[in-house]
């Protein structure tokens, strides 16, 4: 019931692109969903985030969709760029955030030139 | 900006060795965590520390694992019998306690038992 689950586990998109990224959780406790953008080498960085009180969220080209009675949100990356490839996390938080993340496996995002 | 530093930055070890990973949080923050991620797996959580004690631990965090904050400054992880499957990058990460809830991440120890 901790788990959050991500997908696509790899993803290629063209440069000027649109890239989506997929997650679901089941516990309902949940109420802070943040986006960790990781390049090789670094620690993961916050991107983004939300709460289950709005359905989207959107900061520059990254926004984040959110379905609560679905259990699922999304990423998506507008006009990707090589400069975005990167591996994403999507996570997971109780005590709107004030708490320990779940994260998800991962997808690795290349954006080809 | 401020960031999460972390010492090593790569570390190999012999089996049943014991290994202690460094952390300097970010100056302000008081809450403190050890996350692990074994190569191609996602970020695991381990610990959260706050007030000079554990706050939260996973089941990943037995007895072979201790955490110390043994001044101002540092914060330690130590692994006191290494085993194989410990090998994973650690990271560091630390938070303000109220006025923001991001999770700063430090870059991460690099952590090989062989």
């Amino acid at each position: 019931q901790q788990q959050v689950k991500q997908s696509p586990q790899s993803l290629i998109v063209q440069k000027g692109g649109i890239s989506i990224i997929n997650c679901a959780y089941e516990n309902t406790a949940f109420d802070y969903f943040p986006w960790y953008q990781q390049f090789p080498g670094k620690g993961p960085a916050l991107l983004i985030a939300i709460r289950p009180d709005v359905s989207e969220k959107k900061e520059g080209r990254f926004t984040i969709s959110f379905n609560k009675s679905a259990k699922q949100f999304s990423l998506h990356i507008m006009d990707s760029q090589p400069g975005d490839s990167a591996t994403y996390f999507c996570a997971a938080s109780i005590n709107a955030g004030y708490s320990t993340l779940t994260f998800g496996k991962g997808t690795m995002l290349l954006v080809s030139p | 900006e401020p960031e999460v530093t972390q010492t090593p930055s790569h570390q190999v070890t012999q089996m049943g060795q014991e290994v202690i990973l460094r952390c300097v949080p970010i100056s302000n923050h008081l809450y403190f965590y050890w996350y692990r991620q074994i190569l191609g797996q996602k970020v695991e959580f381990l610990v959260s520390f706050y007030n000079n004690e554990i706050s939260e631990k996973s089941e990943i965090f037995d007895d072979q694992f201790s955490v110390e904050r043994p001044d101002g400054s540092n914060f330690t992880l130590k692994i006191r019998s290494t085993k194989l499957e410990d090998s994973a990058m650690y990271f560091c990460a630390s938070r303000q306690l109220s006025g923001g809830n991001t999770i700063y991440f430090g870059e991460g120890s690099w952590l090989t038992v062989v």
